[in-house]
């Protein structure tokens, strides 16, 4: 199974650039990295994907390395609305959707 | 557009008894997912449909059962409820079945008694 490893929990000042990483050492080559956002008693919210090198919306970048076994969530200048938990997706190179393994994610607090 | 919907928001049943949760989708979809969340845990694939017609089983399907209806409705069966299956179940839908974004619904929260 592909696993993603994240920090359970990180803080933040508001204002502050946030970066999280996920670490997916058994990633495939034709897989895609995506980061969702979660609100309490929400559904999951796509925030961004990418393949590789670095990618950029209205609301965050994502860098990925050459190896492409990490990457990192960077959002910019975060306020209180962006507390939320934030999962790392990514597959295992077999086929279908039950490849589609969300991590346990990463609590962010953003702090006054 | 209402995106995906789900049904109900919440739900209490006692051990044994069985439910089906509801779920569809507006934005002409292929794909559609059962995802289960526990505390500490993630989201967990439960079952899900590549397309209409099919269906697949995902990392956690023991105790349920699925049924894709059509290309707008997937609808997820407990038959045999157990405190075990207490969560809060999320279905969502995507375009297509590998790296593609899914939209998911607002959620059921689930608790056996």
């Amino acid at each position: 199974l592909a696993k993603t490893t994240q920090p359970i929990s990180m803080d933040s000042y508001e204002g502050q650039e946030v970066n999280i990483t996920c670490s997916h050492n058994n990633i495939a080559t034709n897989d895609y990295i995506t980061w969702y956002q979660q609100f309490p008693s929400q559904g999951p919210r796509f925030i961004i994907q990418g393949y590789k090198t670095k990618v950029t919306n209205e609301v965050a970048s994502l860098f990925i390395p050459a190896d492409r076994k990490s990457s990192t969530l960077s959002l910019p200048r975060v306020s209180l609305s962006d507390t939320a938990v934030y999962y790392c997706l990514v597959g295992d190179g077999s086929t279908g959707a039950n490849n589609l393994f969300f991590g346990t994610g990463t609590r962010l607090t953003v702090i006054p | 557009n209402a995106g995906v919907t789900q049904t109900p928001k919440f739900q209490v049943l006692k051990t044994g008894q069985s439910m089906t949760l509801q779920c569809a989708q507006d934005m002409n979809h292929n794909s559609m997912y059962w995802y289960r969340q526990d505390p500490g845990m993630g989201l967990r694939l439960i079952y899900y449909s590549a397309s209409e017609g099919t269906t697949d089983k995902g990392e956690v399907p023991n105790g349920y059962n699925v049924s894709r209806l059509n290309k707008r409705e997937f609808s997820l069966r407990l038959e045999s409820a157990a405190p075990s299956q207490t969560s809060v179940y999320f279905c969502a839908s995507s375009a297509g079945t590998r790296n593609e974004k899914l939209f998911f619904g607002s959620g059921t929260q689930l608790s056996v008694l």
